[in-house]
């Protein structure tokens, strides 16, 4: 099935830093979604990007997609201490969600 | 809506003995999602439901693990008997259209401990 890979594994940045994670894919898609899970919780839904788009912005965070180099990018600006949790890519179509092991973040305060 | 809703949140129980795990979906959602989350394996896809039919439940370990859509507003996640290696946290998620096409919710999940 569909699966992306997170990159880093784990980032770690001061509060007020830009955070990027990467995320890679080998198969062709629909569309593309970031989550959030904050320790101990369900997981949050942040953006989902189509195929035939190539960045989207939701506040601080802004994703980028490139389908020739089957990979994305979720960018958050500003980071807070709150933005601390992983961070997932998902790979959507007619196939259900499988997500990979995500980003690890860790905003210091 | 109150989001998707899983209970309980907490479960302990000795092994052998019988789990249910519960989870009622936003209202009008067509999919149902079953996860399980360890530390060693990740955020796992069970089953997955699509208008109340399984569609997809290879994710689903062993015999001893079971789950049913009854109606559109609620499942289950049974489990007998219990093992130890079953401690995990359990998500329930629910989505609008077929499969993956959009945004999937998330219940709470429930932290389950075999003991």
């Amino acid at each position: 099935s569909q699966q992306g890979e997170e990159d880093p594994q784990a980032l770690s940045i001061q509060e007020g830093e830009n955070a990027t994670m990467n995320c890679s894919y080998k198969t062709s898609i629909n569309n593309l979604q970031w989550y959030r899970q904050n320790s101990g919780r369900g997981l949050v839904h942040l953006i989902l990007i189509r195929s035939n788009e190539r960045e989207k912005h939701s506040g601080r965070l802004r994703v980028t997609l490139d389908t020739s180099k089957k990979s994305s990018s979720l960018l958050i600006t500003a980071s807070r201490a709150a933005d601390t949790a992983s961070y997932f890519c998902v790979l959507s179509g007619n196939t259900p969600l499988v997500f990979g092991k995500g980003t690890r973040l860790s905003v210091i305060a | 809506d109150a989001g998707v809703i899983q209970s309980p949140r907490h479960e302990v129980t000795e092994m052998g003995q019988e789990v249910t795990l519960r989870c009622k979906p936003i209202s009008g959602h067509n999919s149902l999602f079953w996860y399980r989350q360890t530390m060693m394996r990740g955020l796992e896809l069970l089953i997955y439901f699509n208008n109340n039919v399984p569609i997809d439940d290879s994710g689903m370990p062993e015999d001893r693990f079971s789950a049913k859509m009854p109606n559109a507003s609620f499942s289950t996640l049974k489990i007998q008997p219990s093992e130890p290696r079953d401690s995990a946290v359990y998500f329930c998620a629910s989505s609008l259209a077929q499969g993956g096409n959009t945004e999937a919710f998330f219940g709470q999940g429930t932290r389950l401990t075999v003991v």
